[in-house]
């Protein structure tokens, strides 16, 4: 099973600032299969990038996404007040599609 | 508009069993292949089981083999998971989601499952 590790935990940052989130896996994953979903409190989650870079429908393009092997970041350039959620990486390069711990990204 | 509505969650004991229900609208079901993912209390989200439009390809996460069964009945537009020999960490909310081009790009709002004495 791919283990995917996301850091910072937590990251506390203001509105307007840039966010940078990363996903690292313990094994190589096919950029194609690598996601990244939003949770916020007492939601579904809902996608937001796949095939590592590329942005769901209706995902504002403040929201990017890149890397590859086992090296993937989520990046949102100028935080706005509804972008404060938690951020999961997933890949389903084998199975079972795993999902990493999350990164929180509270307002400081 | 797509809607996935899950219903069957509650209280169970440990042993105990529990059939999980989706109800889709909106869209035509048996073109997709559906899975369910859950995510115990404050936790992050574990892929459970998959299943192909016609209900064959079906695949389940190692932790739950042998317990849970997925189905679906695409004349009720409707997606099951069958839980049996429920233990305290199968204790979750469960989605359905819909998966295309193998992401999940809608999902439902949920079902709460606890599995405790």
């Amino acid at each position: 099973e791919i283990v995917l590790t996301q850091s910072p935990g937590t990251l506390s940052l203001s509105p307007g600032e840039r966010a940078t989130l990363s996903c690292r896996a313990s094994q190589s994953v096919s950029s194609s299969y690598l996601a990244w979903y939003q949770q916020k409190p007492g939601q579904a989650p809902r996608l937001l990038i796949y095939g590592a870079s590329s942005r769901a429908t209706g995902i504002p393009d403040r929201f990017s996404g890149s890397g590859s092997g086992t090296d993937f970041t989520l990046t949102i350039s100028r935080l706005e007040p509804e972008d404060f959620a938690v951020y999961y990486c997933q890949q389903r390069s084998n199975w079972p599609p795993t999902f990493g711990g999350g990164t929180k990204v509270e307002i400081k | 508009e797509v809607q996935l509505v899950e219903s069957g969650g509650g209280l169970v004991q440990p042993g105990g069993s529990l059939r999980l229900s989706c109800v889709a609208s909106g869209f035509t079901f048996s073109s997709y292949r559906m899975t369910w993912v859950r995510q115990a209390p404050g936790k992050g989200l574990e892929w459970v089981a998959n299943i192909k439009q016609d209900g064959g390809d079906i695949y389940y996460v190692d932790s739950v083999k042998g317990r849970f069964s997925i189905s679906r009945d695409n004349a009720k537009n409707s997606l099951y998971l069958q839980m049996n020999s429920l233990r305290a960490e199968d204790t979750a909310v469960y989605y359905c989601a819909r998966v295309e081009m193998g992401e999940l790009r809608f999902w439902g709002q949920g079902t709460l499952v606890t599995v405790s004495s």
